[in-house]
């Protein structure tokens, strides 16, 4: 059972635009949020998180915004920049467990 | 470099032998995770230490699978007898409180 999920699997945006990469989730009692960024041949890097206490959290270009009754979450990256194609994962935390969705592929067309 | 390392980074191996991979977490975290992942999916818990101890095993760590931590620092992650559906990245990350950090990962292939 897939608990956390990432439906679109790619996403292209043009440089300087907005990324919104989204993530959805069924388990109410995940109560810490993250995403990560992974290159190819690499493991993931953490970029962001957010407490199940908070709705918003605000890192440079990189903002995430959490809702709890949706049981949503989203990744906005503005400017978007060419260097911030990769694959994003949100991830879930339930009592040390992090839960991963499957990913999306970022591209920034120059 | 303080990051989270890992060793190998490749291995290759035929069905049937045994494989062990090295991580090493930052060091003044007291948490250390090993997750697996294949082509297509995000990462997937295997088990969790807290200092030496082992707090968790994920069902999908077999019988096949061990892994240990001795002295609270390193860890090793074995599988025996590999299969070839073992083939996949193993990866490692640690933490202090909640933000987990990962190391490069050891890609596994199964002849």
């Amino acid at each position: 059972d897939q608990q956390v999920k990432q439906n679109s699997p790619s996403l292209s945006v043009q440089e300087g635009r907005i990324s919104i990469l989204n993530c959805d989730y069924t388990n109410s009692m995940f109560d810490y949020f993250l995403w990560y960024k992974k290159y190819p041949a690499e493991g993931p890097t953490f970029l962001i998180s957010i407490s199940s206490i908070k709705d918003k959290n605000e890192d440079g270009r990189f903002t995430v915004f959490l809702n709890k009754s949706a049981k949503h979450l989203s990744l906005h990256i503005v400017p978007s920049q060419p260097g911030d194609s990769a694959v994003y994962f949100c991830a879930a935390n339930r009592e040390n467990n992090l839960f991963f969705g499957t990913g999306t592929r970022l591209t920034v067309i120059p | 470099d303080t990051g989270v390392s890992q060793n190998p980074r490749h291995k290759i191996t035929k069905r049937g032998q045994n494989v062990t991979f090295r991580c090493d977490p930052i060091s003044e975290h007291n948490r250390l995770y090993w997750y697996r992942q294949t082509l297509g999916q995000g990462p997937e818990f295997l088990t969790y230490f807290q200092n030496e101890a082992q707090l968790e095993k994920s069902r999908l760590l077999s019988d096949r699978f061990s892994a240990e931590r001795p002295k609270g620092s390193f860890s090793t992650l074995e599988i025996q007898r590999t299969e070839q559906g073992d083939s996949a990245m193993y990866l490692c990350a640690s933490s202090f409180v909640s933000t987990q950090y990962f190391g490069p990962g050891t890609r596994l292939t199964v002849l």
